[in-house]
């Protein structure tokens, strides 16, 4: 299994939204509402964002929100704040009932 | 309070083994998966497996199976991930985490990471 595929980089200014991309097959992304992110920001453990394509766990700021489409899902960080600088991972659950992570996005607020 | 505490640094040289711990505390250890993801210096993170610990069911990707073993003792709440002889190529932060939320979360918990080291 291939790890998912993510921009190397997406930057915005305080206040603006980005969005990351994260495209999988039909063998994961597209076949499983089993999709999570994770943002890590430098020297910590990852910590989930959102899972099961659109949720978020408890304090997690709504500024977070969660898609998908076919094969592709998308993690969208509106008003962005110098806070959120990280490095965001998306993963998904596979037919080989394994889970698999995306190559990472790294978040730079201008 | 869910508290997963990981074993310290490791230096080793090739071809040794090793065993990093993962313990688990503040919740049912046997009841959620728990799994271990690599990150290699400068790089993204990798899942590796993981071990129900209620029933030792183990699940490896690909890229990892037969390279690492993945056990739990359920009697101390502890996971492991072993290597039998390692390469310069291991050289990596390891972190374990569970799925306390439910098995469709992915990893809600995490360790604070192991550094493994492995130079001659």
């Amino acid at each position: 299994q291939s790890a998912l595929t993510q921009p190397p980089s997406v930057s915005g200014s305080p206040g603006q939204s980005v969005t990351i991309s994260c495209t999988g097959t039909s063998s994961d992304v597209g076949s499983y509402n089993r999709v999570s992110w994770y943002q890590q920001p430098p020297g910590t453990a990852p910590k989930l964002m959102i899972y099961e394509v659109t949720n978020r766990p408890s304090g997690v700021p709504d500024r977070f929100s969660g898609s998908k489409s076919g094969n592709t899902a998308s993690l969208t960080i509106s008003g962005l704040q110098a806070e959120d600088v990280a490095d965001y991972y998306c993963s998904s659950y596979t037919s080989s009932s394994t889970w698999v992570f995306g190559g990472g996005t790294k978040l730079t607020v201008l | 309070e869910v508290q997963l505490v990981q074993s310290g640094a490791e230096v080793k040289k090739p071809g040794e083994s090793l065993k990093i711990s993962c313990k688990g505390s503040g919740y049912s250890f046997t009841s959620y998966w728990i799994g271990w993801v690599r990150q290699m210096p400068g790089k993204g993170v990798e899942w590796m497996g993981i071990i129900f610990p209620g029933d030792s069911d183990t699940r490896y990707s690909p890229s990892f199976k037969g390279q690492v073993t993945i056990s739990a003792d359920k009697s101390i709440t502890t996971a492991y991930l072993h290597w039998s002889s390692l390469k310069a190529s291991d050289t990596a932060m390891y972190f374990c985490a569970t799925s306390y939320g439910g098995p469709n979360r992915g990893f809600d918990y995490w360790g604070q990471g192991t550094l493994v080291t492995v130079s001659s």
